[in-house]
Formats: C-alpha cells, structure tokens, sequence
C-alpha cells in the first residue's frame, strides 16, 4: 500500500541556519503530496502540497518540489526563524484510493534556538 | 471567518464515562474526519463522512462513535468501551469528492482519569 517516510527528529537549528526535511513516498498511482505544520497545542495546518510531478509548492518561505523520478518531496527553507519550531508531517493522498484516506509520515520535530 | 472549531480545547472525564467531543464547520464542506493523535505519533483515522447521514470506519473505529445529522456539524463519542481514550482529537474537512486538500481543526484534548 501507500507509505510516507520522514526523516527522524528531533531536528534543533540555529536561527538563519538552512533547513531540509526529507521526505520520500510510496504509491501506486499519482498521488498528491503535501506538508503540514502542527505548532504545539494546535492542529494541523496546510503548509504547501504539489499534486503533480515536478510542481513546486511554497508558502512562508518554504519549499518542496514532487519529484517523481526520486519519489521524494522535500521541505526546504533557506532561513529559518525561532517561529518555525514545530512538527512537520509530509502526507499523501490520491484519487485512486481515495481522498478520504490520507496517508501522514509520523512527523518531525524542528526546534530553532536563538 | 470561515474554519473549523472544536470544544473544548480540553476536556477531562473519568474512566467508565462516554463523552462527545464537538467539530462544526462554516466551511460548507462535504467530507469530515475524525483522528486520533498520540504523543510522538502520526494521525490515524477513527470515522469520516462524506455527505450527510453517512459515515464509514476509519482505522481505528472501535469504541468510538459518530453522527452526521447536519451538513456542518460532526461530533464524535468516545464510549466506555475505547481502551485508551487519553489522546488528541483532531477534526478535518474536505470540500468534496474530487478536491484532494483536508483542513483540520484546532484539536481537543481528551484526558481520561
């Protein structure tokens, strides 16, 4: 079946400092791939999503392009701020078996210290 | 402004005890979800509906229960006979069946003593 793997966390930067998570997929048909962001005591809110090969989703600074050819969709941002401490879930979901069903990696944790 | 509320914020009750936890949208969307969030832990579903007075199991269904009587509204029971009910509650919607974006709720944080 469809499976999201992220890279393992706690991440810890310091402000200004270059961030990538990585995260790859695994899916039988052409899924959309997106990233949510979940600050401490809140839900879950849409970041960016990209739904077909070689779209570029940004938001907030924040990039990830769907790349087919790697599987891959991962989350960049050239400078991140204390702001952004959170917990990032890469997520796919797709048409084939159905939107209802959104597969979620288990997130990563990114703190940034001053 | 339009989005997804959820009641309340915190919520605690004694074991043995059934308790509703309230998601209302004013998004007008079709489908709505309910998760289940465990510390350190990924979501994983308990029930969804896609249109008014339906519903289907998620993953994770047993010893939860849910009604869809209203359009915006999609409150989820957590019954005596969920095992482990301390967790965070998560509700999400979705415009319809052809849009692939869910959009979550604020969360509710169930305490069980």
């Amino acid at each position: 079946g469809d499976s999201v793997t992220q890279m393992e966390g706690p991440v810890t930067l310091s402000e200004e400092a270059f961030l990538t998570i990585n995260c790859t997929y695994t899916a039988t048909g052409y899924p959309s791939l997106f990233w949510y962001v979940q600050y401490p005591g809140e839900g879950l809110q849409l970041l960016l999503k990209a739904t077909k090969a070689d779209d570029k989703g940004s938001n907030k600074g924040f990039e990830a392009t769907y790349r087919k050819e790697t599987t891959s969709f991962h989350l960049e941002k050239g400078s991140v701020q204390v702001s952004d401490s959170a917990v990032y879930f890469c997520a796919l979901t797709d048409a084939k078996t159905s939107y209802d069903k959104v597969i979620f990696g288990p997130g990563t944790s990114l703190s940034v210290i001053p | 402004d339009g989005g997804i509320t959820q009641s309340p914020k915190y919520l605690f009750r004694k074991e043995g005890q059934n308790v509703t936890l309230s998601c209302e949208q004013n998004l007008n969307h079709d489908a709505m979800y309910w998760y289940r969030q465990d510390p350190g832990q990924g979501l994983r579903l308990i029930y969804y509906s896609q249109i008014v007075n339906d519903f289907q199991k998620g993953d994770i269904a047993e010893g939860y229960s849910v009604s869809r009587e209203k359009k915006e509204s999609f409150p989820l029971t957590v019954t005596s006979a969920q095992k482990n009910p301390t967790a965070f509650y998560l509700c999400a919607s979705r415009v319809g069946f052809s849009t692939d974006t869910q959009y979550f709720g604020p969360g509710t944080r169930l305490t069980v003593l």
